[in-house]
């Protein structure tokens, strides 16, 4: 069973686009995160959701934009694809705001 | 901020020998979590100790916290070549906004 899972895995796409990642976590959790690994490993955090509800959003283009329907699921989508934006995403759960995170897979976005 | 930054940045052993990370920080914190990324894939989590806490052992991991010097050690003992990945110390106070460093890149050599 995936505690946590993101889809898709790869995603390649040309500039200018807009696109969508999906996170979803069946581990009961009321904290979702989002995070951004570059190319030289650091991680990032972007946002946080407590039971539906935004508690952080780091300095990100308001291009980036978070949306939870329910609290197993927080999704990323992403509009006017820039090359900056190549990264590796990281969705991540934890039971409340000061606990263990359990991160997702991955998703390669590569903008050509 | 809380971020942690982790020393060395890349080390290199045989198997079967030790391997000790250190994490500094700058701020007060709940508590510091160490987690292990594999080369592609997401981060686990290994260690989260309180900041009442002194020590903490999880099978051949072993954390140390020293919060009056805000920093914080793992030691993998008889590390195999399954420990090979990269290395992350997070400290965390308020909201879980953890702010993980470059990490340390472990390689442990057969």
């Amino acid at each position: 069973d995936t505690a946590v899972s993101q889809t898709p895995k790869y995603l390649v796409t040309q500039m200018g686009n807009d696109k969508s990642i999906k996170c979803e976590q069946n581990l009961g959790h009321d904290t979702m995160y989002w995070y951004k690994q570059d190319s030289k490993k650091f991680l990032k955090i972007m946002f946080s959701y407590n039971n539906k509800e935004l508690i952080i959003n780091e300095t990100v283009p308001n291009r980036f934009s978070p949306k939870s329907p329910d609290k197993a699921h927080l999704n990323l989508h992403i509009n006017s694809l820039e090359l900056g934006d190549s990264a590796v995403y990281f969705c991540a759960s934890s039971p409340g705001a000061i606990d263990t995170q359990y991160f997702g897979p991955g998703t390669r976005l590569t903008v050509l | 901020s809380q971020q942690g930054e982790e020393d060395p940045q890349a080390l290199s052993i045989q198997e079967g020998e030790n391997a000790t990370m250190n994490c500094s920080y700058k701020t007060s914190i709940n508590n510091l979590q160490w987690y292990r990324q594999n080369s592609g894939r997401g981060l686990v989590h290994l260690i989260l100790i309180r900041s009442n806490e002194r020590e903490k052992h999880s099978g051949r991991l072993r954390v140390t916290l020293d919060t009056s010097k805000k920093s914080s050690s793992l030691l993998i003992t008889a590390s195999r070549a399954a420990d090979t990945a990269s290395y992350f110390c997070a400290p965390s106070g308020g909201y879980n906004k953890l702010i993980f460093g470059a990490g340390t890149r472990l390689a442990v050599h057969p």
